[in-house]
């Protein structure tokens, strides 16, 4: 029951392009930016994309990110074994006092 | 480098209580607003509350409200936690988080079970 919905899993091989959706609303996606990030098995999550697309220094340009309207996306190119985790979309919503919503998350498998 | 070290968690029954710290380091704490994110076994990330950089307003998800409470002191670098009237649904990995207008580092986490 997560606010921002997002396919529970993904996969490709090494090489591949993948990408994950995340859709939300007005009142989050709609009216502010994405985030997203990427959480290894008993690990804290990792900004990955901040502001719909901008990446913090050291994350590969193999991931990019892009929105339109109230929804995102994120992209992998590239795809690594490394890669495999669970990712995370994110944005503030605008309703109540404003507060964090999160997507339900996407397992991605490296085959 | 930024650092944020939860601590506090562990098993507790149900209708008890237990206090989160999460000790922060390598940023001018009293600067950031602060918040509380958890994840519970096999479900996704879930807000928890946050605090401002100077305590001025706190805000907390209807799931915690009135039951938690989001504190800090900033002459210790020191965001905290209080839970009480712990319940099963409650059991996850809490996570402090430093907000810059994006949750840009987080801790390792600490687990809340809460069990009989």
């Amino acid at each position: 029951q997560s606010v921002l919905t997002q396919p529970p899993s993904a996969s490709g091989t090494p090489g591949q392009r993948v990408t994950i959706s995340c859709s939300g609303s007005s009142s989050n996606i709609g009216s502010n930016t994405v985030n997203w990030y990427q959480q290894l098995p008993e690990t804290a999550p990792k900004l990955l994309i901040y502001s719909n697309n901008q990446r913090p220094s050291g994350v590969p340009d193999r991931f990019s990110g892009s929105k339109s309207g109230t929804s995102a996306s994120l992209a992998i190119s590239g795809l690594q074994s490394e890669d495999e985790a669970d990712y995370f979309c994110a944005a503030w919503d605008d309703s109540l006092n404003g507060h964090w919503v999160f997507g339900g998350g996407t397992k991605l498998t490296v085959l | 480098q930024v650092q944020l070290v939860e601590s506090g968690g562990g098993v507790v029954q149900p209708g008890r209580s237990l206090r989160l710290s999460c000790a922060a380091s390598g940023f001018t704490f009293s600067s950031y607003g602060m918040h509380w994110v958890r994840r519970a076994p096999g479900k996704g990330l879930e807000w928890v509350a946050v605090i401002w950089y100077d305590g001025s307003n706190k805000y907390y998800a209807d799931s915690v409200k009135g039951r938690f409470t989001i504190s800090r002191d900033n002459s210790k670098n020191t965001l905290f936690l209080q839970m009480n009237s712990l319940r099963a649904e409650d059991t996850a990995v809490y996570y402090c988080a430093r907000d810059r207008d994006r949750l840009d580092n987080w801790g390792q986490g600490t687990l809340v079970t809460v069990s009989s």
